[in-house]
């Protein structure tokens, strides 16, 4: 069945820098996949969606890539804010023939000031 | 434009207790999809309306959870009866529809099962 794979462990960054958040699947061949942002108490924000005939997508301070090779989709923020700071879900959608997203479990982001 | 609405926030039952959650979509959503999330997790698809049928619940304990969608518009979830590890938030989301969709989360129903 596929699987998302997003580090567990939290990104600690200075205020500035750039970010970069990795979501690895596998037994998939998505034709898109999405970024969502979450805060703490509340529901997953879209932020991105990037279909696999693209490899880049941009907005504003947000970049994500998709690498279809690898497998592997990059999310970047540039100039990183305090704001920032939340968790970071990549998701799939449902393949062969199903209709259920799979979210990975996401990687926390903390922008220190 | 008013978001996805759901009651109550907060929910705490003793285990073999029923509870049962609403969800009112985005209007014109016809889409509509309920996930458990398990802390430090993501969220996990239980069922997935189109419209008022059902597209897939392939995922949905259904010995002891159910989910309706009357009219095609609000939505509910029932548990019973409930064990510890229904213990998470539920989160209802919806989309326009098609395959290449938004979903638009509401800030979901935080349960904890003693």
């Amino acid at each position: 069945s596929q699987k998302i794979e997003q580090n567990s462990e939290a990104l600690n960054i200075q205020e500035g820098k750039t970010a970069t958040l990795t979501c690895n699947y596998t037994n998939y061949s998505p034709a898109y996949l999405q970024w969502y942002r979450q805060d703490p108490g509340r529901g997953p924000v879209f932020l991105l969606l990037i279909r696999e005939n693209e490899k880049e997508k941009r907005k504003e301070r947000l970049k994500v890539t998709f690498d279809t090779t690898l497998k592997q989709s990059l999310f970047h923020i540039t100039a990183s804010q305090p704001a920032d700071s939340a968790t970071y879900l990549c998701a799939l959608p449902g393949s062969g023939g199903s209709y259920i997203p799979t979210f990975g479990r996401g990687t926390s982001l903390i922008v220190h000031p | 434009e008013a978001g996805v609405a759901q009651s109550p926030r907060y929910k705490i039952i003793e285990k073999r207790q029923s509870v049962a959650f609403w969800c009112n979509p985005i209007s014109g959503h016809a889409t509509l999809y309920w996930y458990q999330q398990i802390l430090g997790q993501g969220p996990k698809l239980l069922i997935q309306f189109q419209n008022n049928g059902v597209v897939d619940d392939s995922q949905l304990p259904k010995d002891r959870f159910s989910a309706e969608r009357l009219k095609g518009v609000d939505s509910t979830l029932k548990i019973q009866p409930a064990k510890l590890e229904d213990s998470a938030v539920y989160l209802c989301a919806s989309s326009l529809g098609g395959y290449q969709e938004t979903q638009y989360f509401g800030p979901g129903t935080r349960l904890l099962v003693l």
